[in-house]
């Protein structure tokens, strides 16, 4: 099993719908959570950060499950402007650096008309 | 933005040949990292510094080097090309360790295309 697992989609869904992604991780102790976006061709860029309480920014929200470990990612009223691929990123426990931290291989997501 | 350059921005080389790419920030963070990005991998760590002349292993480091001589330069070098060293590198950079920040800046990429 992979340490971080994600549905590469594409996700296709008209202006204003609300879509969800999942991120399932393997380490049960992973301490630290992350969503980043990536645009086409473009470099990653932080979204948010996902709290155990969970975690919202506009029409972002990003929660944690730790009971079946798993990340999500939730955009309401979707914009064309949110078409990009969403990458998780998990910092597993013991060192807790950034030389350890795992991207997952990212959902994509398009926003149609 | 954080002011992360990362040079050249594309390059065609034949297997063998050694190439550097080179990561430059105005920032002043401490932190340096190189990144490989693939279809269906993601992205994978080659390596990391955490100081000048302080670097260390990620993930992926075999065939790779780096040197950071200067807070603000990070070197990647290839020094025998391979094809399955074609890919988009990305260098970040973060003030503190990742852990604490959260975040990862990064640089607008590096294609390499390895013939």
């Amino acid at each position: 099993r992979k340490e971080v697992e994600q549905d590469p989609g594409p996700f296709n869904v008209p202006e204003g719908a609300t879509v969800a992604f999942n991120c399932t991780y393997s380490n049960s102790a992973s301490q630290s959570f992350f969503w980043y976006r990536q645009d086409c061709r473009k470099e990653p860029k932080l979204l948010m950060s996902v709290y155990s309480s969970g975690n919202e920014d506009g029409r972002f929200t990003a929660q944690l499950n730790r009971a079946s470990q798993y990340i999500s990612l939730l955009i309401r009223d979707s914009k064309l402007s949110d078409s990009a691929t969403y990458l998780c990123v998990v910092i597993p426990p013991l060192t807790g650096t950034a030389s350890k931290l795992t991207f997952g291989t990212g959902t994509r997501l398009q926003v149609t008309l | 933005d954080a002011g992360i350059t990362q040079s050249p921005r594309h390059k065609v080389t034949e297997t063998g040949t050694p190439v550097t790419l080179r990561c430059h920030q105005t920032e002043n963070h401490r932190y340096m990292y190189w990144y490989r990005q693939d279809p269906g991998h993601g992205l994978r760590l080659i390596h990391y510094s955490y100081g000048v002349k302080d670097t260390d292993k990620g993930e992926v480091s075999d065939g790779y080097s780096v040197s950071r001589s200067k807070t603000e330069d990070f070197l990647l070098t290839l020094e025998s090309a391979t094809s399955s060293q074609t890919s988009v590198y990305f260098c970040a950079i973060s003030e503190s360790d990742f852990q604490y920040t959260g975040e990862l800046f990064f640089g607008e990429g590096s294609r390499l295309t390895v013939l």
